[in-house]
């Protein structure tokens, strides 16, 4: 199975702050990885695929860059609303994996 | 908008099967690929495997043995049965559409927590 390692674990940050979240693979997964964001009692959403493409309908702050095992989910400008935990997974193989989320808190 | 909506009993005793449906509205359940995934308490999601209305089927190998997914396409309905379950089972489960054999998944349901106890 592919393992999928992100970091941190859990950010704080403030309205308006720019934050990355990094997304590693065990091995290559080329460009087949999402980000979803949570919230609490909630189900996944699907922000970005094919590690950069935005999906339909999420704000534009959102963007995502990488290839091959090293992934990036940047929010250019925090808004209340993005305080929530961020999961990437990797479709390049099966069984599909996810990371181990990172939790977005309010500093 | 196609929506997503998981059914099915909340507690399972230990040993016995877990039988879960998804039932897809809004859209065809035809020319997709539907999954099930799960997230244990606090802790990361975990896919179970997919179904795919041809009947192709892809399963993780950790649950392999015990997970059968299927699809009633006359109900527009997805359904998950693990057998011999146990407390570790104990989670949300959640059904996911996905357009393509290798995919993210772009709809999931609000997903539907199942607890393994006596």
């Amino acid at each position: 199975d592919i393992q999928m390692t992100q970091s941190p674990s859990t950010l704080s940050a403030s309205v308006g702050d720019r934050v990355t979240i990094t997304c590693r693979a065990s091995q290559s997964i080329s460009s087949w990885l999402a980000w979803y964001q949570q919230k609490p009692g909630k189900a996944p959403k699907l922000l970005i695929y094919k590690a950069s493409s935005l999906e339909s309908g999420v704000p534009s702050r959102f963007s995502g860059s990488g290839s091959g095992t090293e992934f990036i989910l940047t929010i250019s400008s925090l808004q209340p609303d993005d305080f929530a935990t961020y999961y990437c997974q990797q479709y390049n193989s099966f069984p599909y994996t996810f990371g181990q989320g990172t939790k977005l808190e309010i500093k | 908008q196609v929506q997503l909506q998981e059914s099915g009993p909340g507690l399972v005793k230990p040993s016995e099967t877990l039988s879960l449906t998804c039932t897809v509205s809004g859209g065809s359940i035809s020319s997709y690929y539907w999954s099930w995934i799960r997230q244990p308490p606090g802790k990361e999601l975990e896919w179970i495997g997919y179904f795919h209305y041809s009947g192709s089927t892809n399963y993780n190998p950790s649950l392999k043995s015990r997970v059968t997914i299927s699809v009633d396409t006359s109900k527009s309905q997805l359904s998950l049965k693990l057998n011999s379950v146990i407390a570790a089972d104990t989670a949300v489960y959640y059904c996911a559409r996905a357009n393509c054999y290798y995919c993210y998944m772009d709809v999931w349901g609000k997903g539907t927590t199942v607890t393994v106890s006596s």
